[in-house]
């Protein structure tokens, strides 16, 4: 049963680029979650999705970053006019119910590097 | 709003040696508590978790982790480190009647010498 795929695995953008991350859940799933981590300061939530819904992007900055979760397909995270800020491992993770019991499924996540 | 707090970010240990990362968490009511490990390299995975019953909850690799409600606390233990411990530590928290989302704890990177 393969677990949850991220691509790119890393990604250089210049600053003003687009940065496009993918996340496919495990099979089964339909929840996904993007987190993001910055050295010394662990995991930070950014948005919960389910199938062509966005549940909660509290975590989201509120410019130039964007999720969804197509019918189809795999959930993208988008950073547009990146800057050396977006620097960060980010991370997606899939759980098939909405349970706060619920363990979440984690990618191996997209390590972003702006220069 | 909960959050969790993992004081020891950053812990050495030589192999044998006994361990145990604390991790507080701040929500008095009714809590669901995880701890996650990441290898170096690899995605973050569940090592155990506490919804209720029995505080000593029991873990993958010898890991376990006592829930201490009057301390708000979910501190991972074990007994003998190894080497292929090395990784970097999460605790979690979600509440009932609070957010789906997990609040994560900074992380505690642990390494152990050979």
């Amino acid at each position: 049963n393969a677990g949850v795929m991220q691509n790119p695995r890393h990604l250089v953008r210049r600053r003003g680029q687009e940065a496009r991350l993918r996340c496919s859940p495990m099979k089964g799933h339909s929840h996904v979650y993007w987190y993001r981590q910055l050295p010394e300061e662990g995991l930070k939530f950014m948005v919960y999705l389910q199938k062509e819904n966005i549940i909660d992007e509290s975590g989201m900055p509120k410019e130039r970053f964007s999720a969804e979760f197509p019918k189809e397909g795999p959930s993208i995270l988008r950073i547009q006019q990146v800057v050396r800020g977006d620097s960060a491992a980010y991370f997606c993770a899939s759980s098939p119910y909405r349970d706060r019991k619920e363990t979440q499924y984690f990618g191996p996540g997209t390590r972003l590097l702006v220069l | 709003a909960q959050s969790v707090s993992q004081h020891n970010h950053h812990v050495i240990l030589s192999e044998a040696a006994s361990l145990e990362l604390g991790c507080n968490y701040s929500y008095g009511g009714t809590v669901n508590l995880f701890w996650y490990v990441q290898y170096p390299g690899q995605h973050l995975q569940l090592l155990l978790k506490y919804f209720s019953g029995d505080p000593l909850v029991k873990g993958i690799k010898g890991f376990e982790a006592e829930f201490i409600k009057s301390k708000f606390s979910f501190n991972l233990r074990k007994p003998s480190v190894q080497w292929s411990d090395t990784a970097e530590y999460f605790c979690a928290v979600t509440s009932s009647g609070g957010s789906y989302i997990p609040t994560f704890g900074r992380g505690t990177s642990l390494i152990v010498h050979p």
